[in-house]
């Protein structure tokens, strides 16, 4: 799978949006990409994934760059509950969904603060 | 309804023992998944089931370990003479198409 680049950490206001980048130069026709976050001592949870249209969904929306060399996570309004480590993952995905595991990097640490 | 369940959430272990980490998936899911998580770092491939066939096992880190999941539902990791590298949260996902569905983790302390 490609390989992801993204900042260490992040601040975020709470009420703001936060806008997570994510580096995918090498990433292939027929990757998709993925986000996760985990929440301190908790599992990841899945937040959204795409190929090459913007998604929007209830969690948050992302945008891909026409060239689909980089992506940004968007939460509209952050809140306290969203401080976790946002991981932006490329895979492909096999006949009937994606059946293969996933690689991820080290992430983001998005803080949001009062 | 019911998400992914693992137990135990906290385990210590001393070097040399054996330990057994239990995955409850969600009921349906097809795919089965085990990662290893150290401390400050994202979680590491370990194996993956399709039903009770282990059709991945690439990411296992040694012999001492030991996946299974003879019905198809539930999954077991076996560690055997842990060692102090072996300390870290161990993670089982399932999955009935593209999204995973992780459970809580089980933290594996050696001592």
């Amino acid at each position: 799978d490609a390989k992801t680049t993204q900042p260490t950490s992040m601040d975020c206001a709470e009420g703001r949006a936060a806008n997570l980048p994510c580096n995918h130069s090498t990433i292939s026709g027929n990757e998709y990409v993925y986000w996760y976050r985990q929440i301190h001592s908790q599992g990841p949870q899945y937040i959204i994934h795409g190929l090459k249209n913007n998604e929007t969904n209830e969690m948050a929306s992302l945008i891909i760059t026409e060239d689909r060399k980089s992506s940004t996570l968007i939460l509209p309004h952050a809140t306290l509950r969203d401080t976790a480590v946002y991981y932006c993952i490329v895979r492909v995905e096999g006949y009937g969904g994606s059946q293969g595991n996933l690689i991820f990097g080290k992430g983001t640490k998005l803080s949001v603060k009062p | 309804g019911a998400g992914v369940s693992q137990s135990p959430r906290y385990k210590v272990a001393k070097r040399g023992q054996d330990v057994a980490l239990r995955c409850d998936p969600i009921s349906g899911h097809v795919s089965l998944f085990w990662y290893q998580q150290a401390l400050g770092q994202g979680p590491e491939f370990l194996t993956y089931f399709q039903n009770e066939a282990q059709l991945d096992k690439s990411g296992l880190p040694s012999d001492r370990f030991f996946a299974e999941r003879p019905e198809g539902s539930v999954s077991t990791l076996k560690i055997q003479r842990t060692q102090q590298e072996d300390s870290a949260v161990y993670l089982c996902a399932s999955s009935l198409s593209r999204e995973q569905y992780f459970g809580p983790g089980t933290r594996l302390t050696v001592t």
